[in-house]
């Protein structure tokens, strides 16, 4: 149980295009949905909290026009990364959780912008 | 505010041999802890989390942790290495409560290399 699927898996793109990232829930419904960046090497950066039916809450220094986040449904939220450019390539991962429950992560998705 | 330091940002050990990774923790209420897994170019799977139950805490694939609050530690320990457990490990705080419910704050990860 506690499946979560994030589509794509990878997406290479021209600079200035936009990115649209999935994540789903499959097998439970998550009030919470977070989002992490990782750059090579190094750890999750969090960089916002979406509730299901609310704005998101983005961490410090992460621009919300830039990074624009939806959570419509209790089983899907997507990141839009708006007018890529090569400095926004990295590994981006979503979770999602459910009242009380641990986090449970997707596969992530290797973004590269060319 | 909550942080997370993993000594060592790598390990390397036999087939067979004891695995330790060593976590240290800072938080201003009492903490969650999680230990997840990473492989290479996939998400975080969870091992085990501490919610302040039982201190030693048994995850899966043979993994087991021991909460300390004397020294703000929670070690992650497996008795005999397999290859398979070869990958990048984090460690985790969260705290429950306030802004900050749920969030998790990640350590700086530790890779593991299991040598034949």
């Amino acid at each position: 149980g506690a499946v979560v699927s994030q589509h794509p898996s990878w997406v290479i793109c021209k600079s200035g295009t936009s990115v649209k990232i999935e994540c789903r829930s499959l097998d439970f419904q998550a009030t919470t949905m977070f989002w992490y960046r990782q750059f090579p090497k190094q750890s999750l950066m969090l960089m916002a909290t979406s509730n299901e039916g609310s704005k998101a809450t983005y961490e410090q220094g992460v621009e919300k026009d830039k990074f624009l986040i939806n959570h419509a449904s209790l089983t899907l939220s997507t990141l839009t990364v708006t007018s890529a450019h090569p400095e926004d390539s990295s590994f981006y991962i979503c979770s999602a959780k459910s009242g009380d429950q641990p986090q449970h992560f997707g596969d992530g998705t290797r973004l590269s912008i060319l | 505010a909550q942080s997370v330091t993993q000594l060592g940002s790598h390990v390397s050990v036999s087939e067979g041999a004891l695995v330790l990774l060593r976590c240290n923790y800072s938080s201003s209420v009492p903490p969650y802890l999680f230990w997840y897994v990473q492989y290479p170019n996939q998400g975080l799977q969870l091992l085990l989390k501490y919610t302040s139950a039982a201190t030693l805490v048994k995850g899966i694939n043979g993994f087991e942790a021991e909460f300390k609050k004397s020294e703000t530690s929670f070690h992650l320990t497996k008795p005999s290495a397999h290859m398979s457990d070869a990958a990048e490990y984090f460690c985790a705080v969260s705290e429950y409560g306030g802004t900050s419910y749920g969030k998790l704050t990640f350590g700086q990860g530790t890779i593991l290399t299991v040598h034949p």
